[in-house]
């Protein structure tokens, strides 16, 4: 059974850079073009957000609001995938999901948990 | 940018009963219109995408409608596992896509 699990710091400064990992059990990143790879995520008390995609090729793609500041990547060999989000402020304070969506669909499939990040110093 | 509106914020029902939510987007997003529950300190569960199809495991109770800008999910006989947090997402600028900011379904 496919599993998606978030891991980082909790806590991350202003100014500094939010780091986290996807990493993916029950199925490979690698093994199917059938899918995207994607981090979301949900500010307290707000619906979710859509920070941006990656499939398997490589190939990201990025919410245009954010992408000046974002980077995902692929350690295939790990299979997981990273979400880099630098000069953090106290608005990128969430709760970050990575999900699964399937090219057929669309739409997030299979989610982490999620995990709190929040910006303080 | 799209935006999604969700109607009514909060929707107070009883088990048994039916419920209708209601998603607009400011320009047309064809079918390409998901809905999500969620519930507290979990991640959203993927209901039902393309306006209508049902995903993997969703139970019959639930379903979509609509296209263009007027959608609809309608759970027809309330569980109690189903008071929730609901949101549409659209998809039709992908990949980009967005989110409505919820309603809540309550007891």
């Amino acid at each position: 059974q496919l599993q998606l699990q978030e891991s980082g710091p909790g806590r991350v400064k202003p100014s500094e850079t939010l780091s986290l990992t996807c990493t993916v059990s029950g199925g490979s990143i690698s093994s199917s073009s059938s899918y995207y790879w994607a981090w979301f995520r949900q500010p307290p008390g707000k619906g979710p957000e859509w920070i941006g995609s990656l499939f398997y090729s490589g190939t990201t793609y990025y919410d245009p609001s954010l992408r000046s500041r974002v980077t995902i990547s692929v350690d295939m060999s790990e299979n997981h995938f990273s979400l880099n989000l630098r000069s953090v402020s106290a608005a990128d304070t969430a709760v970050y999901y990575c999900a699964r969506v399937p090219r057929v669909a669309v739409a997030a499939d299979h989610w982490g948990p999620g995990t709190l990040v929040t910006v303080s110093s | 940018e799209i935006v999604l509106t969700q109607s009514p914020a909060t929707l107070s029902l009883s088990p048994g009963e039916r419920a209708t939510l209601s998603c607009r987007a400011s320009q047309s997003v064809s079918r390409y219109l998901a809905w999500y529950q969620q519930k507290p300190g979990q991640a959203p569960r993927l209901l039902i995408y393309d306006a209508s199809n049902r995903a993997t495991g969703i139970p019959a109770r639930f379903s979509g409608s609509g296209s263009g800008t007027d959608f609809t999910l309608t759970i027809s006989r309330l569980e109690p596992e189903d008071f929730a947090v609901y949101y549409c997402q659209q998809r039709s600028n992908w990949p980009r896509n967005t989110f409505g900011q919820g309603t809540k379904l309550e007891i």
